[in-house]
């Protein structure tokens, strides 16, 4: 089955620790984002790739930080300067370009110990 | 600085009637509108989109209707039924050299009740 996904569900981190949340696709899509959801908000956009080695900040980069070695993987690191990382993330992907809408994963739920 | 806008934090709609979501925006620079579907810990299903050439697009039950000169769109669903209560969100991008950075509104919890 063609999906994007991201492991694991849950994640706790002790403070001052770095993370890194996976984020897989076999759906051959060009472009990945990662977005923050907090409590009764939408999503924000923390970073996005449009093509393989290539990334770009979006509207909250600060704290983090990804790569993308591979077509398929996204892979984003919370730092320790992240001052408020507890938060459900979200990868999505897509074919790139306009008119193509994004699809998502299930998310990672990370929690400060 | 929210420059989409969902107001209603929640909707209750009978089975089987209308269910109408709303969504602003401020940004008129953006052309292409989507709604998004989503359970508590899962991540969002895509439901439907529409470009700023079109004023409105229909998909099954679902029916996104946009009004530019109002920076308003909506979503219609009918007949409204049990397993879409859910969080719908409304994005918007702007087409920047092929990226597309969606920007969400905040949510609306829509309730069907039997």
């Amino acid at each position: 089955d063609g999906g994007i996904t991201q492991s694991p569900k849950y994640l706790f981190r002790k403070e001052g620790q770095n993370v890194t949340l996976s984020c897989e696709q076999n759906l051959n899509h060009d472009a990945m984002y990662w977005y923050r959801q907090d409590p009764g908000q939408g999503l924000r956009l923390i970073y996005y790739s449009q093509i393989v080695n290539d990334f770009q900040k979006g509207d909250i980069a600060e704290g983090y930080s990804v790569s993308r070695e591979k077509k398929e993987s996204f892979p984003l690191t919370v730092t320790s300067a992240q001052k408020n990382p507890t938060a459900f993330y979200l990868c999505a992907s897509s074919m790139g370009g306009w008119l193509q809408p994004q699809h998502f994963g299930d998310g990672t739920r990370l929690s400060i110990l | 600085d929210q420059q989409v806008k969902q107001n209603s934090p929640s909707l209750s709609v009978q089975e089987g009637r209308i269910s109408i979501l709303n969504c602003d925006y401020t940004n008129s620079m953006f052309d292409y509108f989507l709604w998004y579907k989503k359970y508590p810990a899962e991540g969002p299903t895509f439901l439907i989109s529409i470009s700023s050439i079109k004023d409105k697009n229909e998909d099954g039950r679902f029916t996104v209707f946009l009004n530019k000169s109002a920076k308003h769109l909506s979503l219609h669903i009918v007949p409204s039924q049990p397993g879409d209560s859910a969080v719908y969100f409304c994005a918007a991008s702007a087409n920047m050299k092929g990226a597309q950075k969606l920007v969400f509104g905040q949510g609306t919890r829509l309730t069907i009740n039997p």
